[in-house]
């Protein structure tokens, strides 16, 4: 099974700022990794697949790179409705599909 | 628009069962695999099980193998979920996901995902 860790686990960041996540794969998983946001007591949404490709009616300012066994989400200017959990998961080796723990992006 | 919707959470004592449900709707629903996924509290997302657009192929993960099972009605274009033998590590939202390609469970992610249901296992 592989393992997805996310870091930091919480990062605090000003509205209007750059906040950068990352994601790192135990093994390759090539460019098979997703991306999702998570707002409290909601759905999850999926914001970037194949490691850069914004889902339909994803804003431009979230981007995604990497591949192999790192990966980064970047919001490139924070809004207020940005603030949530972020989790990546890999497809590359199913099953299972796996998650890292996520990381809460909270205001500063 | 998709549209998901779960149902049957409720609290359950070890070693019960219940049954989720999960209706589908505005897209075909035979032409995507469906999986579910579950948030226990104050922990990350987990990878449950999934299944395959005609409801043949069907995979779960470890932790659930042989007390789950997954299910889906095309004609009902509702997915399914029965778990017996709960225990209170079960304990979690239950989220029912669409994958974004196709019928086959593989190489692919989760592009719609219901609001999900509560399952609480305790005594």
């Amino acid at each position: 099974e592989i393992v997805m860790t996310q870091s930091p686990a919480t990062l605090s960041v000003s509205p209007g700022e750059r906040a950068s996540l990352s994601c790192r794969a135990s093994q390759s998983v090539n460019n098979n990794l997703a991306w999702y946001q998570q707002e409290p007591g909601q759905a999850p949404r999926l914001l970037i697949y194949d490691a850069s490709t914004r889902a339909t009616g994803i804003p431009a300012r979230f981007s995604g790179s990497g591949s192999g066994t790192e990966f980064t989400l970047t919001i490139s200017s924070l809004q207020s409705e940005d603030f949530a959990v972020y989790y990546c998961q890999q497809y590359n080796n199913w099953p299972p599909y796996t998650f890292g723990q996520g990381t809460k992006l909270e205001i500063k | 628009e998709v549209h998901l919707l779960e149902s049957g959470g409720d609290l359950v004592q070890p070693g019960g069962s219940l049954r989720l449900s999960c209706e589908a709707s505005g897209f075909t629903f035979n032409s995507y695999a469906m999986n579910w996924v579950r948030r226990a509290p104050g922990k990350g997302l987990e990878w449950v099980s999934g299944i395959d657009g005609r409801g043949f192929t069907t995979h779960y993960a470890d932790s659930v193998k042989g007390r789950f099972t997954i299910s889906r009605d095309n004609s009902r274009t509702t997915l399914y979920l029965q778990m017996n033998s709960l225990r209170a590590e079960d304990t979690a939202i239950y989220y029912c996901a669409k994958v974004r390609v196709g019928p086959s469970v593989g190489r692919d992610m989760f592009d719609s995902w219901g609001p999900g249901t509560l399952v609480t296992v305790s005594s």
